[in-house]
């Protein structure tokens, strides 16, 4: 079955330390990856993608991803995050003709 | 500027009574969906248009209707809603109808209650 898993439902950090926020998906000939944010009361917006070519993603505000064939893994990270980062994430992966979304990580940043 | 437009923003309403939700693109975009979100289960694709007069379902389709009669608008009918449908709905659109690697571009989303 196509599914993308978020390993963390909320991921409490504080202020300028670094996160990781976990994505796995289920294998595919051929996958798309995506990590959208989502801001309180706000649209989805799009962090980064991985299409093809290098496994190291990077992205807006900072982000990266790394994309592990392996271990069906798209990791989403940043080196020191902000409280304007306090959002809910999303890992997504294209099957065909459809966007399969995970359910989603709260980062919460505290000061 | 380019972007989805959706009406309305909210929206509360009573078992059965019909709703249309508008969705609208102003980027020429070939592929538009559907996805409602709710708590725990990230977004769900309810349809999606690969252009204009196609249309195929998405992963929870039941009591949802869609229409694309022009490129930039592509409703969402609920025919007879009932409380399961309570919700907050998306609408996505994205370049080239055959190629799923392009990034969609969502709206700002409907919340809809249906009592």
């Amino acid at each position: 079955a196509q599914s993308v898993t978020q390993l963390d439902s909320q991921v409490p950090v504080f202020e300028e330390a670094p996160v990781e926020l976990r994505c796995n998906y289920s294998s595919s000939v051929s996958v798309y990856l995506f990590w959208y944010v989502q801001y309180p009361n706000q649209g989805l917006q799009l962090l980064l993608k991985y299409l093809s070519g290098s496994t190291l993603v990077k992205g807006i505000n900072g982000f990266e991803a790394e994309f592990n064939k392996s271990q069906t893994s798209f990791h989403l990270r940043k080196p020191s995050v902000h409280i304007s980062d306090t959002a809910e994430y999303f890992c997504a992966a294209t099957y065909g003709n459809k966007l399969v979304f995970g359910a989603g990580t709260i980062l919460r940043v505290k000061s | 500027e380019a972007q989805v437009t959706q009406n309305p923003r909210y929206l509360i309403t009573v078992t059965g009574k019909k709703l249309t939700v508008t969705c609208s693109q102003n980027m020429n975009h070939e592929y538009m969906s559907w996805y409602r979100q709710d708590p725990g289960l990230g977004l769900r694709q309810i349809y999606y248009s690969m252009n204009v007069e196609v249309t195929d379902k998405g992963d929870v389709p039941e009591g949802y209707k869609v229409s694309r009669k022009e490129k930039r608008n592509f409703p969402l009918i609920l025919e007879s809603p009932s409380p399961n449908q309570t919700s907050l709905y998306f609408c996505a659109s994205s370049t080239s109808s055959g190629s799923s690697y392009n990034e969609q571009f969502f709206g700002p989303g409907t919340r809809l209650t249906v009592l």
